[in-house]
């Protein structure tokens, strides 16, 4: 079945930008039928969605981090990535990669995620 | 941004007993409502989408109602492995938003 896997540093300086990349096996990310996502969660605090990437690359932020964000896509590898630049405290969150699918091309949800990996902002 | 509003924020209960949880939007989101539960340590699982479809392998004893801004999430007799944090989220439109989660305690 499709699995994905977060990778990148569990520890950024302050001022540094954050590369995350996911990994997806057993399935294509190209199949073009979902968006690919990614979403944050400090600790003991809710979900903040980052944004997302189609197949073909085209991409939605989340006004919040759009300056600071970008979300690209590796089709020959399978994977697609987070940078983050000029990171802060308020960055420190475990970061999970997402499949956003729909059953019927309407209604959208997050049906697949990773794992999860913390990334602690701290010199 | 939609916001998206939980209540409770946590709930003690019993095994057996029925638990309702509700989310309100900001703004009318039709039945663009998703339901969320998340144990501690791990990602977050689909439960409820489109406001009242039960994601395939999910017991029936959960349920979502609701449209426009007032949506709900009942299970009917909780067990054990539901104790958790659940959370709504609004994929009407970008930038989607979760509530603030519920907590859900013995």
């Amino acid at each position: 079945q499709v699995q994905l896997q977060e990778s990148g540093p569990g520890l950024v300086k302050p001022s540094q930008t954050l590369s995350l990349t996911c990994t997806v096996s057993g399935g294509s990310i190209s199949s073009g039928i979902y968006y690919w996502t990614w979403i944050r969660q400090p600790a003991g605090k809710g979900l903040e969605w980052i944004g997302r990437i189609y197949a073909t690359g085209s991409t939605n932020y989340n006004p919040s981090l759009k300056s600071r964000v970008t979300i690209s896509v590796d089709a020959s590898k399978n994977q697609f990535s987070l940078n983050l630049s000029s990171m802060t405290a308020a960055d420190t969150a475990v970061y999970y990669c997402a499949r956003e699918g729909s059953i019927v091309g309407t209604y959208w949800y997050f049906d697949l995620w990773g794992r999860g990996t913390l990334v602690t902002v701290s010199s | 941004d939609i916001q998206m509003t939980q209540s409770p924020s946590s709930l003690s209960a019993s095994v057996g007993d029925r638990v309702t949880i509700t989310c309100r939007a900001g703004q009318t989101i039709s039945s663009y409502l998703n339901w969320y539960q998340q144990k501690l340590g791990k990602a977050p699982k689909v439960l409820i989408y489109a406001a009242s479809t039960l994601q395939s392998g999910v017991p029936s004893r959960f349920s979502g109602s609701g449209s426009g801004t007032d949506f709900t999430l009942t299970i009917s007799s909780l067990q054990p492995e539901d104790f958790a944090t659940y959370f709504c989220q609004q994929s009407y439109s970008a930038p989607y938003t979760f509530g603030q989660g519920t907590k859900l305690e013995i």
